[in-house]
This record gives structure tokens, C-alpha cells and sequence, in this order.
């Protein structure tokens, strides 16, 4: 069965420092990839996504994610974090173009002043 | 943000009583789904709508019925709850749509408020 592994469980960090996040998935057909953000006690919200084209890819808030076909991975990253990056990302994964996402256990970040 | 409701956005009940989640859309999304999110397991899919009536299982359904009857809502029912039913639940939504006519479905998901539920 397709499956998402995200390795980092919590990360602390100090304000300024760079951050990466890692994301692995079993599949090796086509896919869609994903990272979600969830702030303290809001849904979840989107901060970039993979279809295709460059690998590097963009979000918002400075964030930006390299899908490494070879390496199955869709690490996130952000070379100065904030104290408001506080949260918790999902990494998530859709194979083969069906319905639905398979999303990982998710990585809590917390970033101090 | 997405126009994704749910109601009601906090419950407490007791063991063995029924209980329906509500998500209503009105962004006229083909898809919807259900999730509970828990401690160390992210978020897991109960039950997905492709389209009114029609309704599929995800990997954690058992305990767990759904319906669709129109477009914009999606009903997640708990026959008779337990405590390991005790979750946070969110709705979510994609259009599940062809972009360029390649065949291809792109899907973005977009997740509601989430409903706190608590079965004592």
C-alpha cells in the first residue's frame, strides 16, 4: 500500500534559522504532491503543491519544497523561520491520479524567539 | 478560503448515542471528504463523495456511514459512538477536475473549520 513518511516528529528552532523538512512516499508511478500547514487550533491550509514541471517549487510564506524523483522525497523548506511558522505540516501524496491524498503523520514545528 | 462549513464546530455525547457532522460547501466541488485527525496519526481518511449518492470508503470507515444528497452537503454519521471515536473531524473538498484536458485530475484539497467531538 501506498504510504507518506515524515521522519521529523517535532522540530524546535530559534527564530532566523533555516529549516528542512523531510517527506518520503512509496509509490512509483505518477504523483501529486503536497505540503499542508495547520496553525495552533485552525484547518488545515495549503502551502505549495508538485503536478509537474520544475521540481523546485514555490509556496507561500517564503516556503518553498524539491520533489526528487529518484530519491522519492518532497522535502520542505525555509531558509529563515519565524516565530509565526509555529504549526504543524503535512506532507501529502496523491497516486496515480486517483481521489485521494494520503497524507503523513505530520512534523510539529516550533520556532522561538 | 475555500466557503467550507461544519457544524456543529464543538460536541460532547455519550457512548452508544448517534451522531451527525455536517459540511456544507458552496463552491460546487464534485469531491468531498471526511478525515479525523489524531495525535501521531495525521489525517485519515473515514469516507469520500465523488458526486451525489456517491460515496466510497477510506482506510478508517468501520463505525462510520455517509451521505450525499446534494452537491453541497456531506453527512458523516456515527451509529453509535465510542470513545476511541473521540477526534477531531474535518471536511474537505476538491474539484477534481481535468485543468488542460490531459486526463489528468489535480486534487487540490481545501479543508473546513473541523468539528471537535468528544464521546465520554
Amino acid at each position: 500500500a501506498q504510504s507518506v513518511s515524515q521522519h521529523n516528529h517535532h522540530v524546535i528552532l530559534s527564530e532566523a534559522a533555516s529549516l528542512e523538512l523531510g517527506c518520503n512516499y512509496s509509490y512509483g508511478g505518477t504523483v501529486n504532491l503536497f505540503w499542508y500547514v495547520q496553525y495552533p487550533g485552525q484547518h488545515l491550509q495549503l502551502l505549495l503543491k508538485y503536478f509537474s514541471g520544475d521540481p523546485l517549487v514555490k509556496g507561500i510564506k517564503g516556503f518553498e519544497a524539491e520533489f526528487i524523483k529518484s530519491k522519492f522525497s518532497f522535502n520542505l523548506r525555509k531558509p529563515s523561520v519565524q516565530w509565526s511558522d509555529t504549526a504543524e505540516y503535512f506532507c501529502a501524496v496523491n497516486v496515480g491520479n486517483t481521489d485521494k491524498l494520503i497524507f503523513g503523520t505530520g512534523t510539529r514545528l516550533q520556532v522561538f524567539p | 478560503d475555500a466557503g467550507i462549513t461544519q457544524s456543529p464546530r464543538h460536541k460532547v455525547t455519550e457512548t452508544g448515542t448517534p451522531v451527525t457532522l455536517r459540511c456544507h460547501q458552496t463552491e460546487n466541488h464534485r469531491y468531498m471528504y471526511w478525515y479525523r485527525q489524531d495525535p501521531g496519526h495525521g489525517l485519515r481518511l473515514i469516507h469520500y463523495s465523488y458526486g451525489v449518492k456517491d460515496t466510497d470508503k477510506g482506510e478508517v470507515s468501520d463505525g462510520y456511514s455517509v451521505s450525499r444528497s446534494k452537491t453541497e452537503d456531506f453527512l458523516l454519521t456515527l451509529e453509535s459512538a465510542t470513545s476511541s471515536q473521540t477526534s477531531v473531524y474535518f471536511c474537505a473538498i476538491s474539484p477534481g477536475f481535468d485543468l488542460a484536458h490531459t486526463g489528468k485530475t489535480y486534487n487540490e484539497q481545501f479543508f473546513g473549520p473541523g468539528t471537535r467531538l468528544t464521546v465520554l
